[in-house]
C-alpha cells in the first residue's frame, strides 16, 4: 500500500472549516483514500473514502486532486467534539489488502 | 455503535494469567483484525483473517493467539504477557473484495493492563 503523509498537528476555530491535508504521491490507479479518525482512547471511526470522484457524505467532504496525488478531507463547521487524530489511509479494494495507519494529524478545534 | 462489539473493555492481569478478548461483528463481513496501540503510537496490526483464515501475522509474539472460529468472532488469546504488552487492543471488520463498501469498522476496544 502506498505511504501517506500528513502534518503532525493543525488547529482549527470552533465553526469554522477544517481542511487536513494528505499527501500520496505513489499512490496506484486502484488504490482508495480512506479517512478514519480517533477521538481519544476510542476506536478509530470510518468517516469517508473515495477513488477519483470528490465525496460527500454528512461528516465530511472529500476532495482528490486529478493526478490523485493528493487529498483534502474538509469538515465544514468544526466543533469541539471533532478534536481527534485523523488518519489517510490508501487502499487498494482487492482481496486481503489490509488497512495500515500512521501517525495522523492531530486537529485540536478551538472555542 | 459501530457494530463490532469488543469485551472486556477493560482488563488487568498479571504476567502468569490467562486471558482472552473477544470480538464479534453484526455486519456480515468476512474479514476481521486484531490491531494494537501503545500509548501515543499509531495502530499497530497484528492478524488479519479474511475467511476465517488467517492470512497475516505481523511478527506478533506467540504469547498472542488468535483464533477466528467463524466470520463473526474474532478471539486474541494472552498468556504470560510482559508489561509492555499493556495497550489499547482494537479488533476490526470489514468486507473483502471489490467494490465500494470496502471500509473497516472498529471496535471500542479492550484496554489492557499487565501488572
Amino acid at each position: 500500500d502506498a505511504k501517506t503523509t500528513q502534518p503532525t498537528s493543525m488547529d482549527c476555530a470552533e465553526g469554522r472549516a477544517a481542511n487536513l491535508p494528505c499527501n500520496h504521491s505513489t499512490i496506484s490507479g486502484n488504490e482508495y483514500v480512506y479517512w478514519y479518525r480517533q477521538i481519544h482512547s476510542q476506536g478509530p471511526q470510518y468517516i469517508i473514502h473515495g477513488l477519483k470522484n470528490n465525496e460527500t457524505n454528512e461528516m465530511a467532504s472529500l476532495i482528490i486532486t486529478e493526478d490523485r496525488k493528493s487529498s483534502t478531507l474538509i469538515l465544514p463547521h468544526a466543533t469541539l467534539r471533532d478534536t481527534a487524530v485523523y488518519y489517510c489511509i490508501v487502499r487498494r479494494d482487492n482481496y486481503g489488502q489490509n488497512f495500515v495507519f500512521g501517525p495522523g494529524t492531530r486537529l485540536s478545534v478551538l472555542p | 455503535e459501530t457494530g463490532v462489539t469488543q469485551t472486556p473493555r477493560h482488563l488487568v492481569m498479571g504476567m502468569t494469567n490467562k486471558k482472552s478478548l473477544k470480538c464479534e461483528q453484526h455486519l456480515g463481513h468476512n474479514a476481521m483484525y486484531w490491531y494494537k496501540q501503545s500509548a501515543k503510537k499509531p495502530l499497530e496490526l497484528m492478524f488479519v483473517y479474511n475467511f476465517k483464515e488467517q492470512t497475516e501475522n505481523n511478527s506478533v509474539p506467540s504469547r498472542f493467539s488468535p483464533e477466528c472460529p467463524n466470520s463473526s468472532h474474532l478471539f486474541l488469546h494472552l498468556h504470560t504477557l510482559q508489561p509492555e504488552d499493556s495497550a489499547l487492543y482494537l479488533c476490526a471488520s470489514s468486507q473483502d473484495g471489490r467494490g465500494k463498501d470496502t471500509e473497516a469498522f472498529f471496535g471500542q476496544g479492550t484496554r489492557l493492563t499487565v501488572v
